[in-house]
């Protein structure tokens, strides 16, 4: 059953923590991607990735980092830098310039 | 840098009214995506429209992609309930990967 999975759903984090979300595909795709939504507004990019041991900064890369070490792995790290983390994190993969398929998101809460 | 912007934000309709949202890069993109969020999930894609004044059709839901490959509309006739939700477009950068996603409209449909 081919797909993308994010974990975990949700995720609280306390003030100073560094907290690290999954994203794994087994889709065969190249390029993966990672995207911040806060309420009510639109998705922005923080990091992609083209292929393995490669990656660029999105718009707001800022407080996170990514690794890519295999092709079907993409985990996101929110930083203690990053000032105002609570928001709906979405994964997604996709073959290059085609349609990208989307996890069911973590949303993450700093308590 | 590369810009989507999508118009309206909120968009509120009767049952069986009609419903448009409008999508404009600052560049010329390769392709643009559409995609559907239902409250609470995750984007699912719709369509991507990759020629020059393309047009295609689903069932009520008709997209168009400019001449320029600079804009784009998504038009749904008859809408219904279960069309709520937020739309969003998605343009694909003709120098890489880069998928800039519009802020997307939001959809609310009156029984």
């Amino acid at each position: 059953d081919g797909g993308i999975t994010q974990s975990p759903k949700y995720l609280f984090r306390k003030e100073g923590q560094n907290v690290t979300l999954s994203c794994e595909q087994n889709l065969n795709h190249d390029a993966m991607y990672w995207y911040r939504q806060d309420p009510g507004q639109g998705l922005r990019l923080i990091y992609y990735s083209q292929i393995v041991n490669d990656f660029q900064k999105g718009d707001i890369a800022e407080g996170y980092s990514v690794s890519r070490e295999k092709k079907e792995s993409f985990p996101l790290t929110v930083t203690s830098a990053q000032k105002n983390p609570t928001a709906f994190y979405l994964c997604a993969s996709s073959i290059v310039n085609t349609e990208a398929f989307f996890g069911q998101g973590t949303r993450l809460t700093v308590v | 840098g590369q810009q989507v912007m999508q118009i309206p934000q909120y968009q509120h309709v009767q049952e069986g009214e009609d419903f448009t949202t409008y999508c404009n890069s600052s560049t010329t993109l390769s392709n643009i995506q559409w995609y559907k969020q239902r409250p609470g999930g995750h984007p699912v894609f719709l369509i991507q429209l990759v020629k020059s004044g393309e047009v295609k059709k689903q069932k009520r839901l008709t997209f168009q992609f400019g001449e320029a490959k600079k804009n784009s509309s998504l038009h749904i006739t008859a809408t219904q309930t279960t069309d709520v939700g937020t739309y969003f477009c998605a343009g694909g950068d003709t120098g890489g990967f880069k998928t800039i996603f519009g802020a997307g409209t939001r959809l609310f449909v009156k029984a």
